[in-house]
C-alpha cells in the first residue's frame, strides 16, 4: 500500500460542468501522475508532476489542468467536461531513490452525460 | 516512437493450464519493463518488474524475462490458478520523459474450475 487516495471514487457529472478529481498521498513522493483508462487503450497519461508547482503534460492532455500546490495532493480538473472524458482515472506515485517503481491509487469512476 | 504490444485476449484457461501473454516492446534507450495486474473492481498492482536485459521478474509464481534481442517480456505461469482472473498489462518506463510510463492495451485472462 503506497498510501495512495483518490476522491470522489465515482462521479457522474452533465456535459460542460467543471470536475476536478483529487489524488493524495501521505509518503511525501515527489513525482506523482494521472493517467485514464479507457477500453482498448490500456492506460495512457494524462498529465505528471515532478515537485510543487511543477507539471507537465502527457499524451492526452487536451481538456485537462493539474494542480499541485502541495507535496501529498495532486489535482486534476475537467475544465468543461465532455462525454469523451467517460473514463476511470488512475493517480499514481513513482518510488525513487533506484526503484523507480509506480503504484497506483484505486481510481477514479467519472461518467459524462 | 515507443509502445508497447501485447496479445489479445480474452484468454480463457482451465485451472492449472500454462499461461503465457505475450509482449513486445519498441523503445528508445533501454527501458525498465513490467507487469500489472488488475482485478475486477480495482485498481493496477504490480506484478514484477526487470530493470535490464536477461533479468527475469518473477511475483506469485508469474515469471518473465527481460529480453533485448527480441524486445518481448512475456509473461509465464505454470498452473494458473481461478484467482488469477484478471487483467494484465505490460509497461515500459521512460527514465528520460519524466518517468511516466507507457502501457499495452492489457490482456483479460479467464480461468475456468
Amino acid at each position: 500500500d503506497a498510501g495512495i487516495t483518490q476522491s470522489p471514487r465515482h462521479k457522474v457529472t452533465e456535459t460542460g460542468t467543471p470536475v476536478t478529481l483529487r489524488c493524495h498521498q501521505t509518503e511525501n513522493h515527489r513525482y506523482m501522475y494521472w493517467y485514464r483508462q479507457d477500453p482498448g487503450h490500456g492506460l495512457r497519461l494524462i498529465h505528471y508532476s515532478y515537485g510543487v508547482k511543477d507539471t507537465d503534460k502527457g499524451e492526452v492532455s487536451d481538456g485537462y489542468s493539474v494542480s499541485r500546490s502541495k507535496t501529498e495532493d495532486f489535482l486534476l480538473t475537467l475544465e468543461s467536461a465532455t462525454s469523451s472524458q467517460t473514463s476511470v482515472y488512475f493517480c499514481a506515485i513513482r518510488e525513487s531513490g533506484g526503484e523507480e517503481t509506480q503504484y497506483f491509487g484505486p481510481g477514479t469512476r467519472l461518467l459524462v452525460l | 516512437g515507443n509502445s508497447v504490444t501485447q496479445m489479445e485476449g480474452p484468454v480463457t484457461l482451465s485451472e492449472e493450464a500454462f499461461l503465457t501473454i505475450n509482449c513486445t516492446y519498441t523503445a528508445t534507450g533501454y527501458p525498465s519493463l513490467f507487469w500489472y495486474v488488475q482485478y475486477p473492481g480495482e485498481g493496477l498492482q504490480l506484478l514484477l518488474k526487470a530493470t535490464k536485459a536477461d533479468d527475469k521478474g518473477s511475483n506469485k509464481g508469474f515469471e518473465a524475462t527481460y529480453r533485448k534481442e527480441t524486445t518481448s517480456f512475456h509473461l509465464e505461469k505454470g498452473s494458473v490458478q481461478v484467482s488469477d482472473s484478471a487483467v494484465y498489462f505490460c509497461a515500459l518506463l521512460l527514465y528520460n520523459q519524466g518517468g511516466k510510463l507507457i502501457f499495452g492495451q492489457g490482456t483479460e485472462l479467464s480461468v475456468k474450475p
